[in-house]
């Protein structure tokens, strides 16, 4: 099955500094790729998403970079804040992004602690 | 707040019990999954319904069923706990099998 390595588990940045989260998959068949951010007390929020046919996807201070070749893809928060501090975790899947498409299985690394020091 | 609603928050019982976790997806979502999070393993994927039938299965233990109802809201059981079984356990929804989850706030379940 699929496997997805997150690096690294902790991680600490001066606020308005940028903050880079890697991580590797398995299954060269993974066609979408996730991050979602978990505040204490709370589930995961989906913040970004990237399927297998895009290399970049960008949301204001957020962007995800997808290299399918060395099976890698990676979370880059720019102009940290105070807020952005929590658990983040990258997840990985095979299925369809249709409706009736096959059942998507999460796969999620093993999370991120961001801690953003004012 | 991500639509998705899940009851109890907390839940405390013994080692032998049953318990039920209840999940109410987001207004029209289809498709219901369970995760069990715990600091060990991290989310780990139970099992997936979409419209009343099960679709998928992940590291689920044969202690533990689920089923979604005609009304889509789905049920968790967990039964003959162990102390091993304590986790947040969270209910995701999408609108269709394949679609972006979207996560309830979780039951804390501590198993003494």
């Amino acid at each position: 099955g699929e496997n997805v390595e997150q690096h690294p588990s902790t991680l600490s940045v001066q606020e308005g500094d940028s903050a880079v989260i890697k991580c590797t998959y398995s299954d060269s068949a993974s066609n979408y790729f996730p991050w979602y951010k978990q505040e204490l007390g709370k589930g995961p929020q989906l913040i970004i998403d990237i399927r297998s046919n895009v290399g970049e996807k960008k949301d204001q201070r957020i962007a995800v970079t997808l290299n399918k070749t060395a099976k890698h893809f990676s979370l880059h928060i720019t102009e940290t804040q105070p807020e952005d501090s929590a658990v983040y975790f990258c997840a990985a899947s095979i299925g369809g992004i249709r409706e009736g498409g096959s059942a998507r299985q999460l796969t999620f690394g093993s999370g991120t602690q961001l801690t953003v020091l004012p | 707040d991500s639509g998705v609603t899940q009851t109890p928050k907390h839940l405390i019982t013994a080692t032998g019990q049953r318990v039920t976790l209840r999940c109410s997806p987001r207004s029209g979502d289809l498709s219901v999954y369970w995760y069990q999070q715990s600091l060990d393993q991290g989310l780990q994927f139970l099992i997936q319904y979409y419209n009343g039938e099960e679709r998928a299965k992940g590291n689920i233990l044969e202690r533990f069923s689920a089923q979604q109802f005609p009304d889509l809201h789905s049920e968790l059981n967990l039964s003959s706990l162990e102390l091993g079984d304590s986790a947040l356990y969270f209910c995701a929804s999408s609108t269709g099998q394949g679609g972006k989850l979207f996560f309830g706030s979780g039951t804390q379940l501590s198993v003494l």
